[in-house]
């Protein structure tokens, strides 16, 4: 089982920073099999980003993924006050389970 | 417009069974595989079960084999997890979620609002 760690646990910054979230996977994700979800309070988890780099339907260019191999980043260029947020990447790199980080929040600074 | 819309979630005591349903709708819901993720109180995602499309194989994580079975009902539009010997570690949100990829490989483009399942004496 690929277990996924992701740092910080949480990011104070402010609005109109870039955020900087890793993800590191215990071995390779093959293919770059890696997601980004969004999850605010009280909602369900939001598709950001799928296949390492590609974004979902609907999600705006300051939002970046990439990375491979083990090392996987989520980039926000500049803060939005909608934005803050927990963020969580999943692999889906082999049969599952798979398996979710434990999320970076990004909170107000 | 996709939607999947959890229901069933209520508070059990211990050992007991529970049925969750996910109604779909706005896409073709026989041709999509879908899943249960959980989120108990405060913590992270857990993936806890998927069932494909057309085949209907499914497949559970360690920690509810045995005890709950996914189906789904294609003439209804209805993805259903049932839950049996429930524990208190089971306490969590249920979300459904729809598969996207192919061969076992999948991450998930939309998802319920959830259903909260407390399992607690």
């Amino acid at each position: 089982e690929i277990l996924l760690t992701q740092s910080p646990v949480t990011l104070s910054l402010s609005a109109g920073e870039r955020a900087t979230l890793s993800c590191r996977a215990s071995q390779s994700v093959s293919s770059s099999y890696l997601a980004w979800y969004q999850q605010k309070p009280g909602q369900a988890p939001r598709l950001l980003i799928y296949g390492a780099s590609s974004r979902a339907t609907g999600i705006p260019d300051r939002f970046s993924g990439s990375g491979s191999g083990t090392d996987f980043t989520l980039t926000i260029s500049r803060l939005e006050p909608e934005d803050f947020a927990v963020y969580y990447c999943q692999h889906y790199a082999t049969s599952p389970p798979w398996t979710f980080g434990q999320g970076t929040k990004v909170e107000i600074k | 417009e996709v939607q999947l819309l959890e229901s069933g979630g209520g508070l059990v005591q211990p050992g007991a069974s529970l049925r969750l349903s996910c109604a779909a709708s706005g896409f073709t819901f026989s041709s999509k595989g879908m899943s249960w993720v959980r989120q108990a109180p405060g913590k992270g995602l857990e993936y806890v079960s998927t069932i494909t499309a057309t085949t209907a194989t499914t497949f559970y994580a360690d920690s509810v084999k045995g005890r709950f079975a996914i189906s789904r009902d294609t003439s209804k539009n209805t993805l259903f997890l049932q839950m049996n010997s429930l524990r208190a570690e089971d306490t969590a949100v249920y979300y459904c979620a729809r598969n996207v990829g192919s061969n076992w490989k999948y991450y998930f483009d939309y998802w319920g609002q959830g259903t909260l399942v407390t399992v607690s004496s």
